[in-house]
């Protein structure tokens, strides 16, 4: 069973609409949580950082939620536009851990349609 | 300023065919790290270089080795291609206390 899991796989809205992606982690101990955005044939970017003591982060249209006692995370985009059509992925990292307990989602596919 | 610059970006290889992928940054990071990334999958760990002088392996490294050069470069080689090794790799490297990976722009290999 992977440990983070994101959902849904894929979605489809109109420009200027607002959607929310999911994260389900079961890693634990937990250190923090990273959403990522990936173009296509491009590395992932990172967007946000949300440690455990954090419940919500903004960046710009990007806002990420974090509840630890439910170890879940929500990444809302708000006015979409078509530049965000990317994946967006879920990247959890243990507390005091080694680079091999970095653990990624298989990310959510945003497609934005004009 | 380059950040971190795989080279090549496409390779077609042949079963049983040998080659190295390559990665540089130019952050001074102390950590680098080569993933490989599969169709409805995540990014998954072949080997990462917590420090120059130091490589581990990941999740996934059987029928990959590594090479930290420098503290600058960080070589991936496969020995003998194998059709489960298409994907597309991923070089990434980090500050050694931060968790923020800065990524390559990927290297797409297939190999027939």
């Amino acid at each position: 069973k992977n440990q983070v899991e994101q959902s849904p796989q894929s979605l489809i809205i109109l420009e200027g609409k607002n959607c929310t992606l999911q994260c389900n982690y079961t890693v634990s101990p937990f250190s923090n949580l990273r959403w990522y955005k990936q173009d296509t044939g491009r590395g992932p970017v990172s967007l946000t950082i949300m440690t455990f003591s954090e419940n919500t982060k903004s960046n710009g249209r990007y806002t990420a939620t974090l509840d630890a006692d439910t170890k879940q995370s929500s990444l809302h985009i708000t006015a979409s536009q078509l530049s965000d059509s990317a994946s967006y992925i879920c990247v959890v990292r243990e507390v005091y851990s080694s680079a091999s307990k970095i653990i990624f989602g298989s990310g959510t596919r945003l497609s934005i349609r004009p | 300023n380059a950040g971190v610059t795989q080279t090549p970006k496409f390779q077609v290889l042949k079963t049983g065919q040998s080659m190295t992928l390559q990665c540089a940054q130019d952050m001074n990071h102390n950590s680098m790290y080569w993933y490989r990334q599969d169709p409805g999958m995540g990014l998954r760990l072949i080997y990462y270089s917590a420090s120059e002088g130091t490589t581990d392996k990941g999740e996934v490294p059987n029928g990959y080795n590594v090479s930290r050069l420098n503290k600058r470069e960080f070589s991936l080689r496969l020995e003998s291609a194998a059709p489960s090794q298409t994907s597309v790799y991923f070089c990434a490297s980090s500050d050694l206390a931060g968790t923020e990976a800065f990524f390559g722009q990927g290297t797409r290999l297939t190999v027939v």
